[in-house]
Formats: structure tokens, C-alpha cells, sequence
């Protein structure tokens, strides 16, 4: 069981809007960044969103993050098929001195 | 654009050892920390252990604590992780991953393109 905790699947059609949660506690969510990453499958993680709502150069701005106290979301508007991968958001946990991920969302672009 | 590189996956019996490398280039490694992400098959990912830009922080996982150990040599640019006493549960894909800052306690916005460690008799 993972410590932050996200759906484990979502869905939209092209051109649609999506948001994927997460959810965490005072200990992780709460008092550090939020992070994003995307899993194409069968290649290593990318950095979606880094510092809560901070994209890397190279990400389109058709993603965003948020957080609002002990919770966390991704949105990804203009939805594409190749958009369709695992997300996973990820925040560092004061009390276990070490980072800690989301389950993962798998989503899928109908 | 950075490049991580790990080596010295593969297949080991349970109680055995395996040091894992990363090879790291076209940054300044030492001004950030680095870290091992883990992912079983199927399964989603895992952050295993953290190093400072120094190294003279390191964090583990509860998972591996006392069984493995995280080190660095800023002098040959690469990142190790020396796993001992291994058990099936950690068969995985081995990812090595750069932090965004110093400390250890950052996302990671490069990643290597991961190496099997499969544990098993």
C-alpha cells in the first residue's frame, strides 16, 4: 500500500480534460514540492511536473499541477493519444527521511 | 543532454550480493544528489536510497535499510548501490535518477534507463 494515493485508473477521450489526484498527509504532502512523472510504457519515468506546479522545459503547457494542503492534483487538457501512460506523483516524507511515490494512475485515451 | 547509464544487473540468489553502477555524464555531478528508484514487474515505482551531492548524507527506504548501501565517487562521476542480503521481493527494474538540487530530498528530473536485478534460485 502505497503512502500517497492516487485512483488507480482514469480515462478521457481526445480532446477532453482529466485530473488525476493525490493525496498524502501533513507529514509528505503537506509540508514539501509535489512531484509529477509519466511512464510511457516500457520507458524509464519523465518529470512532468516539478515544485507543485513548475513544468520542465519541453513539457507542454497542457499539463498542470496543483496542490492545496495535504492534496495534490495533475490536469491534462487537449487530451491526446499519446498522452495514454502511468502518472505518478511523488512528494518527500519528513518522518521517514525519504521519498515517497504514489501507487500510479494508468490512463487511458478512449 | 544528461546521461545516466547503470550497469551490473542480473540474476542472484537469494542471500547473494550485486553492486549496481551508474555512469554519469554532461553535468556537474557533484552539485546534486542522486537517487535509486525501483519498479517490480507490474508494479509501480519505489524510491529506494538517496545520496547528497557530497555524499555525506545518505537515505534508505525501510525496505533496504541494513541490507544495502548507497555511495558515490564524484572523481569518476558515477553512483553505486551495493545491495547484500537480497530477497525475492527485490527483483525489480533499478533506476538511477538525478535530484534536482544538492540536498536529497528533490524530485528527480532525469532518469537512466533502468537495469534488472532478478532475484531468485
Amino acid at each position: 500500500q502505497s503512502v500517497l494515493t492516487q485512483p488507480p485508473s482514469a480515462s478521457g477521450t481526445p480532446g477532453q480534460r482529466v485530473t488525476i489526484s493525490c493525496s498524502g498527509s501533513s507529514s509528505n504532502i503537506g509540508s514539501n514540492y509535489v512531484y509529477w512523472y509519466q511512464q510511457l510504457p516500457g520507458t524509464a519515468p519523465k518529470l512532468l511536473i516539478y515544485r507543485n506546479n513548475q513544468r520542465p522545459s519541453g513539457v507542454p503547457d497542457r499539463f498542470s499541477g496543483s496542490k492545496s494542503g495535504t492534496s495534490a492534483s495533475l490536469a491534462i487538457s487537449g487530451l491526446r493519444s499519446e498522452d495514454e501512460a502511468d502518472y505518478y506523483c511523488a512528494a518527500w516524507h519528513d518522518s521517514l527521511s525519504g521519498a515517497v511515490f504514489g501507487g500510479g494512475t494508468q490512463l487511458t485515451v478512449l | 543532454e544528461v546521461q545516466l547509464l547503470e550497469s551490473g544487473g542480473g540474476l542472484v540468489q537469494p542471500g547473494g550480493s550485486l553492486r549496481l553502477s551508474c555512469a554519469a555524464s554532461r553535468f556537474t555531478f557533484s552539485n546534486y544528489a542522486m537517487s535509486w528508484v525501483r519498479q517490480a514487474p507490474g508494479k509501480g515505482l519505489e524510491w529506494v536510497s538517496a545520496i547528497s551531492g557530497s555524499g555525506g548524507y545518505t537515505y534508505y527506504a525501510d525496505s533496504v535499510r541494513g541490507r544495502f548501501t548507497i555511495s558515490r565517487d564524484n572523481s569518476k562521476n558515477t553512483l553505486y548501490l551495493q545491495m547484500n542480503s537480497l530477497r525475492a521481493e527485490d527483483t525489480a527494474v533499478y533506476y538511477c535518477a538525478k535530484d534536482l538540487d544538492y540536498g536529497g530530498n528533490s524530485g528527480f528530473d532525469y532518469w537512466g534507463q533502468g537495469i534488472l536485478v532478478t532475484v531468485s534460485s
